[in-house]
């Protein structure tokens, strides 16, 4: 099945510098790969996701980049601020062989924290 | 506007209990999921279900079943409690999107966290 892994397990950067958190994954078939942001005790919420026909997409100050044929995808984020520290999770959609079975495996997440 | 919503946000059982964690969603999404959260571990598949009495096992799904009775509804049983089953669990709902174009966006509920002694 797919296996997601996710580098680096941590990440500290000073405000105002970028963060690059990274992703690679197995099953060349998947097709959609989000990432989630869950702030300290709070639920993981989609912050950008990327479908396998793009190769990049930007919002604000965050993108992902896609590369399909080295099977890795990368959350960058800009200009980094004191709310964007917390645990960042990336995911892949493996293909699904029956209705509804579009399930999500994640990676083992980054905790992002960002120093005033 | 709270949209998945698990019945209890902490629970302490003792080994071999049977433990339910209930978990509703008011979308009428097709798709609910299980997942464990672990440190260092991301989040893990147990189990999901993308219709009424539906299910399909996921990555870890020993020790774990699930009952999907309604369309809102879907239930993670622990039938006998171990002290490795200590964790937060998180549910989760999405749409169907038609065959072909992937998954889509995953509604989280708050969790549960689980204490087994």
């Amino acid at each position: 099945g797919e296996n997601v892994e996710q580098h680096p397990s941590t990440l500290s950067v000073q405000e105002g510098d970028s963060a690059v958190i990274k992703c690679t994954y197995s099953d060349s078939a998947s097709n959609y790969f989000p990432w989630y942001k869950q702030e300290l005790g709070k639920r993981p919420q989609l912050i950008i996701d990327i479908r396998s026909n793009v190769g990049e997409k930007k919002d604000q100050r965050i993108a992902v980049t896609l590369n399909k044929t080295a099977k890795h995808f990368s959350l960058h984020i800009t200009e980094t601020q004191p709310e964007d520290s917390a645990v960042y999770f990336c995911a892949a959609s493996p293909p699904f062989r029956s209705q509804g079975a579009q399930k999500l495996v994640f990676g083992q997440g980054t905790r992002l924290t960002i120093n005033p | 506007d709270v949209k998945v919503t698990q019945s209890s946000r902490y629970l302490v059982k003792r080994t071999g209990e049977k433990v339910f964690l209930e978990c509703v969603q008011d979308m009428d999404h097709e798709n609910m999921f299980w997942y464990r959260q672990d440190p260092g571990l991301g989040l893990r598949l147990i189990y999901f279900s993308y219709d009424v009495k539906m299910k399909e096992k996921g990555d870890i799904p020993e020790g774990y079943s699930v009952s999907r009775e309604k369309k809102e509804r879907f239930s993670l049983i622990l039938e006998s409690a171990s002290t490795n089953q200590t964790s937060m669990y998180l549910c989760a709902s999405s749409p169907w999107t038609g065959r072909g174009s992937g998954a889509n966006v995953l509604t989280f509920g708050a969790g549960s966290r689980l204490t087994v002694l």
